[in-house]
């Protein structure tokens, strides 16, 4: 889990309020990912970056922005929070296997506790 | 739409017996398809894996057992350990693919 952290590690706010969460990694890994995850729904994929300048949706977006400030930084914003965007947060880097195949390990950062009141 | 589906959500095994959770897929196209353990207050990591390829992989206590026609693949858990307890998420991927597919998580306590 030190190889990818994640600020802050739990956060508390109100309705309406931006919020950013901030992922590092010095894993030296490409591709990037954020998650949600919310009792009995398992994980969700909000964004996910192969690189720098490539930024995709997941199945989750709505309501969520990302920037990729670098290989290594990956920040997930909330731009106007709303009670049901509470859930624990996850980051994860991954690298793809040779060839291109699907064979990628996702490292998972420790995540972040956000409750939105 | 869940992708993968997970069950049963939570489970409870004595120390010594075995732990099973199932997962079934309907994509054919998925082609990868791990585990992951988690802890309270960790992020998931990476217990084990499998492609449909093989229809078994075994790694010390833990096997992955896969069956293609089915389109279901489940987590055995031998001789199921105290420090075993946690939340294990099973979950597929395809070639070339850009996501992974989570299962909803099984909650696994092991009594002593």
């Amino acid at each position: 889990d030190a190889d990818v952290t994640q600020t802050p590690r739990n956060r508390i706010t109100k309705t309406g309020k931006r919020i950013m969460l901030e992922c590092s990694q010095t894993k030296g890994h490409d591709r990037m990912y954020w998650y949600r995850q919310d009792p009995g729904l398992g994980l969700r994929l909000i964004y996910y970056s192969f690189d720098v300048k490539d930024i995709n949706k997941g199945e989750i977006s709505d309501g969520y922005s990302v920037s990729r400030q670098a290989q290594a930084k990956f920040s997930l914003s909330l731009e106007s929070a709303i009670p049901n965007q509470t859930a624990l947060y996850f980051c994860a880097t991954s690298v793809v296997g040779s060839g291109g195949v699907s064979t990628d390990t996702q490292y998972f950062g420790p995540g972040t506790r956000l409750t939105v009141l | 739409q869940q992708q993968v589906k997970q069950s049963p959500q939570s489970l409870i095994v004595q120390k010594g017996g075995i732990s099973i959770i199932n997962c079934a897929y309907e994509n054919t196209a998925f082609d990868y398809f791990p585990w992951y353990q988690q802890f309270p207050g960790k992020g998931p990591a990476l217990l084990i894996a499998i492609r449909p390829d093989v229809s078994e992989k075994k790694e010390g206590r833990f096997t992955i057992s896969f069956n293609k026609s089915a389109k279901q693949f489940s987590l055995h858990i031998m001789d199921s350990q105290p420090g075993d307890s946690a939340t294990y998420f099973c979950a597929a991927s395809m070639v070339w693919g850009n996501q992974f597919y989570f299962g909803t998580g099984t909650s696994l306590t092991v009594i002593p």
